[in-house]
């Protein structure tokens, strides 16, 4: 069985532009959520979605950052307009729907923005 | 405050050496489940063991064990006759029923370096 699907795997883009990040969840999978690392704060949740809804997206850093599931098989994260400052490596990560199932990541986008 | 406390940021040793990653949580739950992911330097995150609160039993999986102590709060990590390829960052992550669907509280990690 697939593992979850991020696409792109490296994005470099100027300041200002608008960037989608791609995720594609492990089929039968209920939950979905995004997180972003960086070196000063680590990994953070930015959001999730159960069965497609947003639950929680307390950890979205500002109105530039938005989130999309639009079916069970995918989802986008999108930032716009992007900043220096968004440069980070995003995980897409998926479980099953209770909250004691594991979540399984993705290989991740690493997102330099000049 | 932090829920999950990873005190070593980096630890070397050379390789064949035994080396015990600590990790210590918080939580006023009763119900709660605690995992271990490793991220090798290519970056991706990799699920490794994931521990609920009730068992307390101890786990071997290979040359990886872990060892699950509620009076102390810690869920260490012991990896036996370490190799080259063990070489990582490793996170300890808690997630609590009060929460609820499976947010997982990440610890800072523990850089692993296995030196031939």
């Amino acid at each position: 069985d697939a593992g979850v699907i991020q696409s792109p795997r490296h994005e470099v883009t100027e300041m200002g532009q608008e960037v989608t990040l791609r995720c594609k969840p492990i089929s039968g999978h209920n939950s979905l959520f995004w997180y972003r690392q960086t070196m000063m704060r680590g990994l953070e949740l930015l959001i999730y979605f159960n069965n497609n809804v947003p639950i929680d997206d307390s950890g979205m850093p500002e109105d530039r950052f938005s989130a999309k599931m639009p079916n069970a098989s995918f989802s986008t994260l999108k930032i716009q307009p992007s900043e220096p400052r968004d440069s980070a490596v995003y995980f897409c990560a998926s479980s099953g729907q209770g909250w004691t199932d594991t979540q399984y990541f993705g290989p991740g986008t690493r997102l330099t923005v000049l | 405050a932090q829920k999950v406390t990873q005190a070593q940021t980096e630890i070397s040793v050379v390789e064949k050496e035994d080396v015990t990653l600590d990790c210590v949580y918080e939580t006023r739950d009763t119900t709660y489940y605690l995992f271990w992911y490793k991220q090798p330097p290519s970056g991706e995150l990799v699920f490794l063991i994931r521990r609920n609160s009730f068992d307390e039993q101890n786990e071997i999986s290979g040359r990886y064990s872990w060892n699950f102590q509620k009076s102390t709060s810690s869920f260490n990590f012991t990896i036996t006759a370490s190799q080259v390829v063990d070489s990582a960052v490793y996170f300890c992550a808690l997630s609590e029923a009060v929460t609820g669907a499976n947010n997982l509280f990440f610890g800072t990690g523990t850089r692993l370096t296995v030196i031939p």
